[in-house]
């Protein structure tokens, strides 16, 4: 598998942006990039996933390197509510295994 | 948005006891996933199936799990004979595409006494 690496922890006040960092220097061609986040007591969610270009949704955007090996989901306000843990995986054309890392935990201040 | 169920939300089994966790993926959905989390460690890679067969497996998954879809909408792990450190968070997940986003239930929480 291709591996990422996150930061174990970042913090953030309400209302302010919020850059998380990826790094996943053994990215393949295939491999798209996705976001996940877990709230406590809850299965992981989906934030937001790209493969070259930069995304955009209601939650988040996705900056993504141009040589694919790194890669920043950013909130753009950050609320008490975004306070989770957040995972960054690679995922393969193909579907088949992956693999969640550490993740980042985020905690938001009021 | 369509939601991946899982039931029961808690199972309490006794050690050597069989288990099984069911799933109900969304209806479209091509690919299938079990993971599972212990209490304050990362979510664990059991199995991904697509196309009615298994398509990868951890070390985790060994010879005392197993995986079905036995009707085309249920999708199933059991665990033959439970060890205490089985206890865990299993989360199913489904999948329409190999690169879409994933969708993952609930979970039930598996408690092995």
């Amino acid at each position: 598998d291709a591996k990422t690496t996150q930061p174990n922890s970042m913090e953030s006040n309400e209302e302010e942006p919020v850059h998380l960092p990826c790094n996943h220097s053994t990215i393949s061609g295939t491999d798209y990039i996705h976001w996940y986040r877990q709230l406590p007591s809850q299965g992981p969610e989906y934030v937001i996933h790209g493969l070259t270009s930069n995304v955009n949704n209601r939650m988040a955007s996705l900056a993504i390197a141009e040589d694919r090996k790194s890669s920043t989901l950013i909130l753009h306000r950050a609320t008490l509510r975004d306070a989770a843990v957040y995972y960054c995986i690679l995922i393969e054309t193909s579907g088949s295994r992956l693999t969640f890392g550490e993740g980042t935990q985020l905690t938001v201040n009021p | 948005e369509p939601e991946v169920t899982q039931t029961p939300s808690h199972q309490v089994t006794q050690m050597g006891q069989e288990v099984i966790l069911r799933c109900v993926p969304i209806s479209n959905h091509l690919y299938f996933y079990w993971y599972r989390q212990i209490l304050g460690q990362k979510v664990e890679f059991l199995v991904s199936f697509y196309n009615n067969e298994i398509s990868e497996k951890s070390e985790i998954f060994d010879d005392q799990f197993s995986v079905e879809r036995p009707d085309g909408s249920n999708f199933t792990l059991k665990i033959r004979s439970t060890k205490l450190e089985d206890s865990a968070m299993y989360f199913c997940a489904s999948q329409r595409r190999g690169n879409e986003k994933l969708f993952f239930g609930s979970g039930t929480q598996l408690s092995v006494l």
